[in-house]
């Protein structure tokens, strides 16, 4: 059950867009479409922002968006703001097991 | 309000057993299957164990496999982590998550973290 692959940190300006990669095999990001990513910002528990590879929990903002392309799964922030600055982490679900990504952390510049 | 009280975390020596518990509330607990996620300090979210909503269906990593139980009690709305042969590399703040919805599985509440500690 090897970790999915996030780069370590990305970072943007206020108002610029950043995309997070999340490299799987087709054993899980490539075989599921049970995707998701969570914020986590410090001394907090992890947040769901993206389910089903691209759909939003009611209450998270229209500027987090996610894909998936064969074996890697995305997620897009546009319109960077302060608070979006944390690690995020993919998810990936099959039956019997779930594994998440090594986690990126986001600065906002 | 859905709330997820994690307890039972502590100091520990190496081979020693320890048990967490996470106390649901504001949900009706015996529809969702629930997991524990554990977070090594400075380091990423491990999924460690789910369990489905009659407690019939327990999974785990493979990093515990053997060593931890998962085990649930709906008449008293309480998951439980039995966690045996600890190591060094089991320290980390674990947390109970609960599904979003029955059958759909993404974690839409977690509780407060309980830390535990692996060290002699």
């Amino acid at each position: 059950q090897s970790a999915l692959t996030q780069p370590a940190s990305v970072s943007g300006s206020p108002g610029q867009s950043i995309t997070i990669s999340c490299t799987g095999t087709s054993s899980d990001v490539g075989g599921s479409n049970y995707v998701s990513w969570y914020q986590q910002h410090p001394g907090k528990a992890p947040k769901l922002m993206i389910y089903d590879v691209s759909n939003r929990p009611s209450g998270v903002s229209n500027r987090f968006s996610g894909s998936k392309s064969g074996n890697t799964a995305s997620l897009t922030i546009s319109g960077l703001q302060a608070e979006d600055e944390a690690d995020y982490y993919c998810n990936s679900y099959a039956p019997t097991r779930m594994v998440f990504g090594g986690g990126t952390k986001l600065t906002v510049l | 309000e859905v709330q997820l009280l994690g307890s039972g975390g502590g100091l520990v020596q190496p081979g020693e057993s320890l048990r967490l518990s996470c106390a649901a509330s504001g949900f009706t607990f015996s529809n969702y299957v629930m997991s524990w996620v554990r977070q090594a300090p400075g380091k990423g979210l491990e999924w460690v164990s789910s369990i489905t909503n009659s407690g019939a269906g327990t999974y785990y990593a493979d990093s515990v496999k053997g060593r931890f139980t998962i085990s649930r009690d709906n008449s008293k709305n309480t998951l439980s982590l039995q966690m045996n042969s600890l190591r060094a590399e089991d320290t980390a703040v674990y947390y109970c998550a609960k599904y979003l919805a029955p059958g759909i599985p993404y974690f839409d509440y977690w509780g407060q973290g309980t830390l535990v500690t692996v060290s002699s």
